[in-house]
């Protein structure tokens, strides 16, 4: 039973162009939300994170916003660089001091030239 | 500065074989600890997370166990390692106590293990 869902395996985005990644849940307890990339044979990093409490956050070119009503979230990445070619990865988190990161399958971005 | 380490980079272990990964964190106490295996299509899986010493959840079924014998160790292991075993393995760290939250870095990963079985 999956909680965190990103159903698009990957995505190709022009450089320079908007890239939209959209990530799904289904535990309404949580209330952290947050967003990481991953290049080949390194451990992901952290973008950007996402408070219940807020319908959007911003840092930079990375833009997250969150639908709590449709339990959706999205990352914006305006504009695209080839350097965000990568694995990205939205997770999520509920209110309890010792509660897990729950990481989606990963959507696999593609910037073309 | 707080710094994970996990080694090795990469593995190659007949089937039936035994296997002991290990991470160490340095730099902070009492973290929450976390092993994920990344497989192809099934994206950042958890396997199992650690709130404290001798604090093992396991998250799914499988050919794997984790122990943590100290505050920042945390080990992975086989005593016979399957086919679908082969995998990307990570180790991560999160500050204990829910102080991850809202932390400029909620989460660091460590650099994986490639794990092939042969």
């Amino acid at each position: 039973d999956q909680q965190v869902k990103q159903n698009s395996p990957s995505l190709s985005v022009q450089e320079g162009r908007i890239s939209i990644l959209n990530c799904d849940y289904t535990n309404s307890m949580f209330d952290y939300f947050l967003w990481y990339k991953k290049y080949p044979a390194e451990g992901p990093t952290f973008l950007i994170s996402i408070s219940s409490i807020k319908d959007k956050n911003e840092d930079g070119r990375f833009t997250v916003f969150l639908n709590k009503s449709a339990k959706h979230l999205s990352l914006h990445i305006v504009p695209s660089q080839p350097g965000d070619s990568a694995v990205y990865f939205c997770a999520a988190s509920g209110p309890n001091r010792d509660d897990k990161i729950i990481f989606g399958k990963g959507t696999r971005l593609h910037i073309l030239p | 500065s707080q710094t994970i380490h996990q080694w090795p980079a990469t593995l190659v272990q007949p089937v039936g074989s035994p296997l002991s990964l290990e991470c160490t964190v340095e730099g902070t106490s009492n973290p929450n600890l976390y092993w994920y295996r990344q497989a192809a299509g099934r994206g950042l899986q958890l396997l199992f997370y650690s709130v404290g010493i001798g604090q093992i959840s396991s998250e799914v079924p499988q050919n794997l166990s984790a122990s943590r014998p100290q505050d920042r160790q945390f080990i992975l292991s086989s005593k016979k390692l399957l086919l679908s075993d082969s995998g990307f393995y990570l180790c991560a760290w999160s500050p204990g106590g829910g102080g991850w939250r809202n932390s400029n870095q909620p989460q660091h990963f460590g650099d994986g293990t490639r794990l092939s079985i042969l």
